[in-house]
């Protein structure tokens, strides 16, 4: 069973196209993320969720648009895509992160390329 | 400000021991995560230090210094496997723990 799970793997599409990306993980987790990998491999927060709540944005551009439907899915929606916003985007989990060790568990991520 | 640092690339033999280091700077301070993340996979957690000293786990170890922000992570008996980028990655307090800050990475290869 995949503990983080997201949807699609890969996606190209065009600039100015709106895509959402989906995640959803089985681990009973309070706490989502999305996190963005660039070419140059540095992996960047975006957002972290706990219980449905918003806790972090991290000056991300309005035009990404996380929802949270209930405490397992975590979905990340991209209005008029950009050359820039091409990337690697991680969705991961974690128990509540206030104390101890709180690893978090990664999607495979999903392959945005924007031509 | 909140910054990382640690050594782009490192190449190592098989079987050797090779230790990857870590700066940090941060507002504030609650662990120290290392994560290894093979090429086009997800990372996947290696370790977690939150107290001074060495923490060890089979052939991997790490070892906090918050006095010195400073982290290294201790791979022995180097296998070929363990080619991949170490993530270092410190869990910033000042927003409830909720904010992880990861540093670029050292991408790790081992030779036969």
């Amino acid at each position: 069973d995949t503990a983080v799970s997201q949807t699609p793997k890969y996606l190209v599409t065009q600039m100015g196209n709106d895509k959402s990306i989906k995640c959803e993980q089985n681990l009973g987790h309070d706490t989502m993320y999305w996190y963005k990998q660039d070419s140059k491999k540095f992996l960047k927060i975006m957002f972290s969720y706990n219980n449905k709540e918003l806790i972090i944005n991290e000056t991300v551009p309005n035009r990404f648009s996380p929802k949270s439907p209930d405490k397992a899915h975590l979905n990340l929606h991209i209005n008029s895509l950009e050359l820039g916003d091409s990337a690697v985007y991680f969705c991961a989990s974690s128990q509540d992160p206030g104390v101890g060790n709180t690893e978090a568990f990664f999607g495979q991520g999903t392959r945005l390329t924007v031509v | 400000g909140q910054n990382i640092d640690q050594p782009t690339e490192m190449t190592a033999t098989e079987g050797a021991i090779v230790q990857i280091n870590c700066t940090y700077q941060t507002s504030g301070f609650n662990g120290l995560f290392w994560y290894q993340q093979h090429a086009g996979e997800a990372p996947t957690f290696l370790s977690y230090n939150v107290l001074d000293g060495l923490e060890e786990k089979g052939r991997f170890s790490s070892f906090l210094s918050r006095s010195k922000g400073y982290s290294y992570l201790l791979l022995k008996e180097l296998q070929m496997k363990d080619s991949a980028s170490y993530l270092c990655a410190v869990r910033d307090s000042q927003t409830g723990g909720f904010k992880t800050i990861f540093g670029a990475g050292t991408r790790l290869f081992v030779k036969a």
